[in-house]
Order: structure tokens, then C-alpha cells, then sequence
């Protein structure tokens, strides 16, 4: 079975420019995580999805940040523009919905570095 | 708001030592513990814990979950320098959709 699969894998950028992000989940699983880790924050919750739709977006930090999950095999995460600050390791998980399901599964992340 | 805080921040040890990484938290609505070993990728699963004492055990490691303290301890035993890696403690509230509340991990190295 594959993993969840994330890229680019990095990705280097000038600031103010876009950045996409993109996530495939493992087949079957309903719930969709986005997460950025730093040094300084840790590993942090932006967004999550439950069958394709955002539930809870309290954590992204700005207008700058959006996402979406078009089906249930894709999702993007957008910065624009992009800003020196955002450098991070963005993660995206997945599971799926049952008893003692909480286990997610992450995918190999993707390194943004923000000049 | 919910708070997870991992002690030690970081740790060195020789091989063949014994360490114990403790996780406290505060969280409305608990409903799960998770600890997860990052090595420098992604984040990968060891447990769940959901009821106070119940230990879970995987080979040298083993964890243990006291809901009236409100911490869980992550033991590893006989630590080889392949145990070298961030461990992270996660806490899920059932009205989040289970999302992780990460603390900040411990740094474990283990030297030859």
C-alpha cells in the first residue's frame, strides 16, 4: 500500500511568489490533515478535512494560506505570496473514520525555504 | 487552550541505557495519547493510549498513561544508536475530528 504521498518533496522560492502544495492520502481514509513544523513552533495543525470538506481552519496562519481538497485523492495547500517566515516542513496526514482511529499516517513532507 | 509539554527537551545517553521521556497535558475533552518517533522524515506511529494504566509495550519500548496525573511516560530500554530521534507526544480531544496536538518532542541521541 502506498503512503501518503506529498510534493514537491522541496522547494526553494523568492518571496512574494505562489506556492503550491500537494497531498494524496492513502486510499479509503476520510480525514485529511495539513500540518507545518519549525524549530521554534513545533509541529503544528493548519487545516484538516473530513470527505473532501475543511472543518476546522483556526490554524492557518493568515490570508495568505488556503487550501482545498477537490476529491477525495487530492489536496493543495496554496501560499501566496509567500513570505521569508513560512520556511518550514509542511505535512500532510490522513486516517480514517472508526473506533480508535486516531492513528494518522504522515506523509515524507515538503521542505519550503522562502528567500 | 490545550497544552502539551514534553520534558526532557533533550537527552544523551550511551548505548545500552535505560530513558523515560515524559508527556503532561491539559486538554478539554480527552480522548487519546499518541507518541510518534521523527527521525529526520515523517512522523511514525508507536502507540495509542486511551485508558490510565494500561501499558503498551513494542519490543525495548513501552508506554503508560495516567489520566488523574494527566502524563504519559515512553520507556526504551537497552537504547541502541538507532532509537536517535525526536520523540513526540500528541493529545486528540473528541470534538476536533481527532486532529494532533503535538508538544515540542524530546531529542534523544544515543552515542556508541
Amino acid at each position: 500500500d502506498a503512503g501518503v504521498i506529498q510534493s514537491p518533496r522541496h522547494e526553494v522560492t523568492e518571496m512574494g511568489q505562489e506556492v503550491t502544495l500537494r497531498c494524496k492520502p492513502i486510499s479509503g481514509h476520510d480525514y485529511l490533515f495539513w500540518y507545518r513544523q519549525t524549530m521554534m513552533r513545533g509541529l503544528e495543525l493548519l487545516i484538516y478535512f473530513n470527505n473532501n470538506v475543511p472543518i476546522d481552519d483556526s490554524g492557518m496562519p493568515e490570508d495568505r494560506f488556503s487550501a482545498k481538497m477537490p476529491n477525495a485523492s487530492f489536496s493543495t495547500l496554496k501560499i501566496q505570496p509567500s513570505e521569508p517566515r513560512d520556511s518550514a516542513v509542511y505535512f500532510c496526514a490522513s486516517r480514517r473514520t472508526g473506533p480508535f482511529q486516531e492513528t494518522q499516517y504522515f506523509g515524507p513532507g515538503t521542505r519550503l525555504l522562502v528567500l | 487552550e490545550d497544552k502539551v509539554v514534553q520534558s526532557p527537551l533533550s537527552l544523551v545517553v550511551h548505548e545500552g541505557d535505560t530513558v523515560t521521556l515524559n508527556c503532561s497535558y491539559e486538554v478539554t475533552n480527552f480522548r487519546s495519547l499518541l507518541w510518534y518517533k521523527q527521525e529526520k522524515k515523517a512522523p511514525t506511529f508507536l502507540f495509542m493510549l486511551t485508558s490510565s494504566g494500561i501499558e503498551k509495550k513494542s519490543g525495548r519500548l513501552s508506554s503508560i498513561l495516567d489520566k488523574k496525573e494527566l502524563f504519559s511516560i515512553l520507556n526504551i530500554t537497552a537504547t541502541q544508536t538507532g532509537d536517535s530521534a525526536i520523540y513526540l507526544c500528541a493529545v486528540t480531544h473528541s470534538n476536533s475530528g481527532y486532529a494532533l496536538n503535538f508538544g515540542k518532542g524530546t531529542s534523544l541521541l544515543v552515542t556508541p
